[in-house]
């Protein structure tokens, strides 16, 4: 089983829909998660941070994390042409020493917004 | 402020060339990373670097080589270029301290074909 498993897609929505995005995971030392978005033929860029199980808002996106249940989302409100991209799900451990480096990330989903 | 820079964003090599990709960030930053994507693979890290100096093996470390001898440059080498090693290339870098801050910035990528 890989450690970290997302769909990848590909995701076409009408704009102004409601797109959830997943990944689950196996590590469950994995304490941090993220989601980057990343535009074609552009580098990852990252869009959300999260420590804690719980929501966690920034205007249309919304990142949620289970821990209990080892997964994911990403959720996008009034989703725009502009929000077509690859989003990819990142996850990282912190060492023993408490720095850390290595991330984790999902295969990426490739998400269509149609006018 | 340029973030993190690679270049060349472009290079068609042929089987058994060499060449090395440049990667430079001005954010002082102390690790640096250089990944490889490829479709349906997801990103995969080759070489790491935790300071100026010291470089690791990342996933997918053979058939590279990886120097850094400034803190703001990490350098990656083909030594002799085979057609598996076409993908985009990602060079990243992030803050090595607070958790909460290791987040990582990644270049505009660097396409290489092997023939």
């Amino acid at each position: 089983q890989k450690e970290v498993e997302q769909d990848p897609g590909p995701l076409s929505v009408p704009e102004g829909a409601i797109v959830s995005l997943n990944c689950t995971y196996s590590n469950s030392a994995f304490q941090y998660f993220m989601w980057y978005r990343q535009y074609s033929r552009k580098g990852p860029e990252l869009l959300m941070y999260t420590y804690s199980s719980g929501n966690k808002e920034d205007g249309r996106f919304t990142a949620q994390v289970d821990k209990s249940s080892k997964y994911i989302s990403l959720f996008i409100r009034d989703s725009q042409p502009s929000d077509s991209a690859t989003y990819l799900c990142a996850m990282m451990v912190a060492n023993s020493g408490g720095s850390n480096y290595k991330l984790t990330f999902g295969k990426g989903t490739l998400l269509t917004v149609n006018p | 402020n340029a973030g993190v820079t690679q270049t060349p964003k472009f290079r068609v090599l042929k089987t058994g060339q060499s060449m090395t990709l440049l990667c430079a960030q001005d954010m002082n930053h102390e690790y640096m990373y250089w990944y490889r994507q490829d479709p349906g693979m997801g990103l995969r890290l080759i070489h790491y670097s935790v300071g100026e100096g010291t470089t690791a093996k990342g996933e997918v470390p053979d058939g590279y080589n990886v120097s850094r001898l400034k803190k703001q440059n990490f350098l990656l080498g083909l030594e002799s270029a085979a057609p598996s090693q076409t993908s985009v290339y990602f060079c990243a870098s992030s803050y090595r301290g607070n958790l909460a801050k290791n987040i990582q910035y990644f270049g505009a990528g660097t396409r290489l074909s092997v023939l």
